[in-house]
């Protein structure tokens, strides 16, 4: 069963406007993490930003914010004010421990983001 | 900041050749490193968790004897890929977690590596 979905395959923002990315988790862990991160078409996995499972404020980092709502087990990034070089696969993540308690990354299928000028 | 690199970032060659990728971190000490596969258009496949001074441990599906990965050092893993075949290009990318970091620390990723397999 899919643990983070990413339920847009692509969306399409207008430059200087708000976007929010959807992801959604499963897990039965109480502590764990969420990341998301940006993939340029050239390829480089750029980190933007972190929730912990035990975060009580929204996590922010410049035009990045985290819409964190633990009981609906969704972690939405919100985007304000697209730039033009915003464009590229956004990847949703989640870190938890497997059977063999090491601690992995669970990934998203990605979401492709185009911001229009 | 965090920097990991990733060498060749492209290569090309021939079919039934071995190809190695080199993994670094530049600024920090890693004990694990994983290596991720990545198609066109898809997510991120985790290959192999790589840990500093012992045997890798590989995903389900993943060929051990086919993906050789060795992390001989806090600074350095590599892959190679034996015997190389067509079906073996692909985007493989390594990440990094800072040995000083903590839980909430993300991984830090190198630039991948474009492979194709004539």
């Amino acid at each position: 069963a899919q643990k983070i979905t990413q339920t847009q395959p692509g969306m399409f923002v207008q430059e200087k406007e708000a976007v929010t990315l959807d992801c959604t988790y499963d897990t039965s862990d109480q502590s764990y993490g969420l990341f998301w991160y940006k993939q340029p078409s050239s390829g480089e996995m750029i980190f933007l930003i972190y929730q912990g499972s035990y975060d009580e404020q929204n996590a922010t980092e410049g035009r990045y914010s985290l819409n964190f709502q633990k009981a609906r087990k969704s972690a939405n990034l919100v985007i304000s004010a697209s730039q033009l070089g915003d464009s590229a696969m956004y990847f949703c993540a989640m870190r938890e421990r497997d059977a063999g308690n090491n601690r992995k990354l669970i990934w998203g299928l990605g979401t492709s983001l185009a911001v229009n000028p | 900041g965090a920097v990991v690199s990733q060498h060749p970032s492209r290569v090309i060659c021939k079919s039934g050749t071995s190809v190695k990728i080199e993994c670094r971190s530049l600024d920090f000490q890693a004990t694990t490193m994983f290596w991720y596969r990545q198609f066109p258009k898809q997510s991120l496949m985790l290959m192999a968790t790589s840990n500093e001074g012992s045997k890798a441990t590989y995903e389900q599906g993943v060929e051990k004897d086919k993906f050789l990965i060795n992390h001989a050092s806090l600074t350095l893993s590599t892959l190679t890929v034996t015997s190389a075949h067509p079906e073996d290009s692909s985007f493989y990318i390594c990440s990094a977690r800072d040995l000083a970091g903590s839980y909430n620390s993300p991984l830090h990723f190198g630039n991948g590596t474009r492979l194709t397999v004539t």
